[in-house]
């Protein structure tokens, strides 16, 4: 069965500081899609990244990175500099194809990042 | 941008009674989904639908839960007598593809059950 792994619950830094969200995920799936979203204080899911396990170079997207390790079963997420927008619930989501078509997410358990001043 | 959007932004009911959860997908996805949120807890998938029935379903959607595509534009989800434990943020999703597709969430109801 897929399972996904969010081992902090919660973080909190000071706004400018860096911070790694960590993501280690199960799967015995040979060819899978990773994701992260981010929930804000308002509720909604947001799409931050998708990552398919055929392509590990790490990606950067203005203060955000993430570092996918195939051979720890890992999706890091890295927030530079941080800021206070930035708080939110941070989930890790690992994609499972359905055999009736389409696909399902399994999140893991989320982390909550707070950014103060 | 295309977005999915969900209607009521809240929903608050009495146990027992029947609600509709309604969910506009962006109009070129293929792939539609429903998960639901405790407060506090992960995401947990409940269904997905495509081609008018189901594909796949969790052991959550129970059959007191039902979900229709009416007229080909909205997408509901119906709780046929509502429990305490039903309350919970409820989004829908919608995917272009089933292949390497992201889903796109909705905005989520948030249904409380009194």
């Amino acid at each position: 069965a897929q399972k996904v792994t969010q081992a902090q619950t919660e973080i909190s830094v000071v706004e400018k500081e860096d911070v790694t969200l960590d993501c280690v995920y199960e799967t015995r799936d040979t060819t899978y899609y990773l994701f992260w979203y981010k929930q804000p204080p308002s509720g909604e899911l947001v799409f931050l990244i998708r990552r398919n396990s055929f392509d590990e170079q790490n990606e950067i997207s203005g203060r955000y990175s993430w570092n996918f390790q195939k051979s720890t079963s890992s999706f890091n997420f890295t927030i530079t500099a941080s800021q206070v927008v930035d708080s939110a619930v941070y989930f890790c989501a690992l994609r499972e194809l359905l055999t009736g078509g389409g696909n399902k997410l399994t999140f893991g358990t989320g982390t909550q990042l707070k950014v103060e001043l | 941008e295309p977005e999915v959007t969900q209607t009521p932004s809240h929903q608050v009911t009495q146990m027992g009674q029947e609600v509709i959860l309604r969910c506009v997908p962006i109009s070129n996805h293929l792939y539609f989904y429903w998960y639901r949120q405790i407060l506090g807890q992960k995401v947990e998938f409940l269904v997905s639908f495509y081609n008018n029935e189901i594909s796949e379903k969790s052991e959550i959607f129970d059959d007191q839960f039902s979900v229709e595509r009416p007229d080909g534009s909205n997408f509901t989800l119906k709780i046929r007598s509502t429990k305490l434990e039903d309350s919970a943020m409820y989004f829908c999703a919608s995917q272009m593809t089933g292949l390497r597709e992201t889903q796109y969430f909705g905005p989520g109801t948030r249904l409380l059950v009194l």
